[in-house]
C-alpha cells in the first residue's frame, strides 16, 4: 500500500533557529500533501495544503512566513519552521493521497515529527 | 464548511464487549466520511470510509461504521473489543476547496480504553 515517510521523527532545537521537516511519498506520486499540527490530547489541526509546483494554501491563522512549505516534486514536500520559539513545539504530521488510485479519497500519513524548541 | 464532532473525549469498554465511538457530521451536499486510528507512537491509519452505497461500511481490524443520514451520524463500532484496540480514534470529513481540490477536517478525537 501507499507509504509516506517523514523525517526527522524527533528534533530538538534552540529558540531562533529554523527546522526543516521532510515528507516523502515512497511508492506513489502525490500532487497534494497536507501538513497537520497536533497538540497534546488534541485533534489534528490542518495547517496547509502543499501543492506540487505551486504555492501552498494556508489555513486561516497559520503564519505563512513562519511555516514555509515547499513541494518541489511529486514525492517530496518540506515544512520549515523558521525562527522557532518554544510555542512552536508540537507534533507535526504530513499526509498525502495517491491521486491515481481508487483510494484517492484516503489519506496516508507519515509517522510524525516531534519538535521541541528550547 | 464541513465539520465533524466527536462528543466523547474517552470511551472505556471491557474486552469482549461491543464498542461504539460516536461521530456526528455537518455537511452541505453528499458527505465523504472517514475514520482514522492513531496507535501510540505510530502514525494515523485509515480504518474505513463512506462515500456512497451501503450505509454500513466495513473496515480494517473488524471495525465498521454506520452512516445515518437522518441523524447525521457516522458512529464507529466493533462487536467485540480487544485490548489492542486501545488508541485514539478520529472521525473526519472531506471538505471541498476551490475547483477540484479538497482537504480533510478531523474531529477532536476519542480515546478508547479497552480493559482486559
Amino acid at each position: 500500500g501507499a507509504v509516506v515517510s517523514q523525517h526527522p521523527s524527533r528534533v530538538i532545537c534552540k529558540s531562533g533557529t529554523s527546522v526543516k521537516i521532510e515528507c516523502r511519498s515512497l511508492d506513489f506520486q502525490a500532487t497534494t500533501m497536507f501538513w497537520y499540527r497536533q497538540f497534546p490530547k488534541q485533534s489534528l489541526m490542518l495547517m496547509a495544503t502543499s501543492n506540487e509546483g505551486s504555492k501552498a494554501t494556508y489555513e486561516q491563522g497559520v503564519e505563512k512566513d513562519k511555516f514555509l512549505i515547499n513541494h518541489a516534486s511529486l514525492t517530496l514536500s518540506t515544512l520549515t519552521v523558521t525562527s522557532a520559539h518554544p510555542e512552536d513545539s508540537s507534533f507535526y504530521i504530513c499526509s498525502a493521497r495517491d491521486s491515481r488510485s481508487s483510494g484517492a479519497n484516503v489519506l496516508t500519513f507519515g509517522a510524525g515529527s516531534r519538535l521541541t524548541v528550547l | 464548511a464541513q465539520s465533524v464532532a466527536q462528543p466523547e473525549d474517552q470511551v472505556n469498554v471491557a474486552e469482549g464487549n461491543p464498542l461504539t465511538v460516536k461521530c456526528t457530521y455537518s455537511v452541505s451536499g453528499n458527505p465523504y466520511l472517514f475514520w482514522y486510528v492513531q496507535y501510540p507512537n505510530r502514525g494515523l491509519q485509515f480504518l474505513l470510509k463512506y462515500i456512497t452505497g451501503d450505509n454500513l461500511v466495513k473496515g480494517s481490524y473488524g471495525f465498521e461504521a454506520e452512516f445515518n443520514k437522518s441523524q447525521t451520524s457516522f458512529h464507529l463500532k466493533k462487536p467485540s473489543a480487544l485490548v489492542s484496540d486501545s488508541a485514539l480514534y478520529f472521525c473526519a470529513v472531506r471538505d471541498k476547496v476551490g475547483t477540484g481540490g479538497f482537504k480533510t477536517i478531523f474531529g477532536a478525537g476519542t480515546r478508547l480504553f479497552v480493559k482486559a
